[in-house]
């Protein structure tokens, strides 16, 4: 079936690198892309958000591209701060229904 | 304006007993979405909700069902429940017309099923 899926599990960076997280999905026809961060005990938090017409989007610090011939979804966190430590979801979309890949964890070290 | 509240922040249940949750969207939104959280399934698709009627629905048993008010609020309820439905269950609003898809989550319900 349709999925979405994260490359890697867990990624550690210092403090003032720059972050890149990978996504993978396999379902051509969603409308738009989501990445979310969800921090312990919190509901997942918007980040950015890009339409599948796009292929660069930029919010404050953080980065999506979008490559739909290889189908993957990247988001790139401009450096790094202990406050962006969390789990991360890309989640694909077409409608009102989001499908989220298993999630990334981003430890930021000082 | 006040985030997505859910109400109970933690219960804990019987396996075979009933459930149910509410969620009340941020004022103005009219689409109510509801997701479970495991660590193995990781965040999963139920259903969601717009003027009272049942849009998109997930793959989930029927033992899983919701609803919506007038006034946008939302419950869902799973009935027999089995010790897999331990899970995070998060609501999400959407505030239709405005562009964008994003849907702004609540806190969450801890379910334990024991």
């Amino acid at each position: 079936g349709e999925s979405v899926g994260l490359h890697l599990p867990t990624l550690s960076v210092q403090e003032g690198d720059n972050s890149i997280i990978n996504c993978a999905y396999s379902n051509s026809a969603s409308d738009y892309f989501i990445w979310y961060k969800q921090e312990s005990g919190k509901g997942p938090q918007f980040i950015i958000d890009i339409r599948s017409n796009m292929d660069k989007r930029q919010g404050q610090r953080v980065t999506v591209l979008l490559n739909k011939t290889v189908k993957h979804l990247s988001l790139q966190i401009a450096a790094t701060q202990p406050g962006d430590s969390a789990v991360y979801f890309c989640a694909e979309g077409s409608g009102y229904a989001l499908n989220f890949g298993k999630g990334t964890s981003l430890l930021v070290t000082p | 304006k006040a985030g997505v509240t859910q109400t109970p922040r933690y219960l804990i249940k019987t396996r075979g007993q009933q459930v149910t949750l509410s969620c009340s969207p941020i004022s103005g939104h009219r689409s109510v979405s509801w997701y479970q959280q495991t660590p193995g399934q990781g965040l999963q698709f139920l259903f969601e909700y717009f003027s009272e009627t049942q849009r998109n629905k997930g793959n989930f048993p029927g033992r899983f069902s919701g609803r919506q008010f007038s006034n946008s609020r939302s419950e869902m309820n799973v009935s027999t429940l089995e010790l897999g439905d331990s899970a995070l269950y998060l609501c999400a609003s959407t505030e239709l017309g405005g562009g964008t898809y994003e849907q702004y989550f609540g806190p969450g319900t801890r379910l334990t099923v024991t």
